[in-house]
């Protein structure tokens, strides 16, 4: 099975950086993604990590860390629409288990 | 605009209602998943349809029957519901496997209510 941490809540101030972490205890690991929820809407897609290391997109950047069970997601230049709920899920070696972690409220104050 | 689409968006039933929830997409996807999430909860794995075959239920009530007509459509069929079943349903679907990440696309969800 999959056991996810990550902080249930953080604010952060618009123009800034934040770091949201993940640990994750597995059974079998075939990659690690990034979802952005808003309150209401359904997930959607922001970063994926299948190999040890950094990935950057744009204003977004995740990190990896297999051997250590670990990613961060980093997002640099906030604006107040990045107010959302931040999902941690990994997939299992089967290839088509994704399971969420509880998700990172991130509040951007002006 | 999301293309995994779902139908309806709200719906109010009682326990010993028949009802379905649909879901559509067009990507050519082969794996369609449902998703139930709770308030201030992440979603949960329900099912798994890989070529239009049933390939992971994570031991959901029988009082959810999934059904995928074929690959575009995929269907939750619900009968005799209870009231903690009220969630949004959220319909995803995927590429297969070694064909990019193979991230999940999800629709907007069918907010359910049961009374």
């Amino acid at each position: 099975g999959q056991n996810i941490d990550q902080p249930t809540e953080m604010t952060a101030t618009e123009g800034a950086i934040v770091q949201i972490n993940c640990t994750y205890q597995t059974s079998g690991f075939n990659g690690l993604f990034w979802y952005q929820q808003h309150a209401g809407e359904a997930p959607t897609f922001l970063s994926y990590n299948v190999l040890d290391g950094l990935e950057e997109k744009g204003r977004f950047s995740s990190f990896l860390s297999r051997s250590k069970g670990y990613s961060y997601l980093l997002l640099k230049e906030l604006q107040m629409k990045d107010s959302a709920s931040y999902l941690c899920a990994v997939r299992d070696r089967g290839y088509q288990k994704v399971t969420f972690g509880i998700g990172t409220k991130l509040q951007v104050i002006p | 605009d999301t293309e995994v689409t779902q139908t309806p968006k709200h719906l109010v039933m009682g326990m010993t209602n028949k009802k379905s929830l649909k879901c559509e997409q067009h990507m050519g996807h082969r794996a369609m998943y449902w998703y139930k999430q709770k308030a201030k909860k992440p979603p949960e794995l329900m099912f798994v349809y890989s070529y239009e075959k049933l390939s992971i239920n994570e031991s959901v009530p029988s009082r959810f029957s999934p059904e995928c007509p074929n690959s575009s459509l995929l269907n939750l069929h619900l009968h005799a519901l209870q009231p903690e079943d009220s969630a949004l349903y959220l319909c995803a679907s995927s590429q297969g496997q070694g064909r990019g990440p193979g991230e999940l696309f999800f629709g907007e969800g069918s907010r359910l209510t049961v009374l």
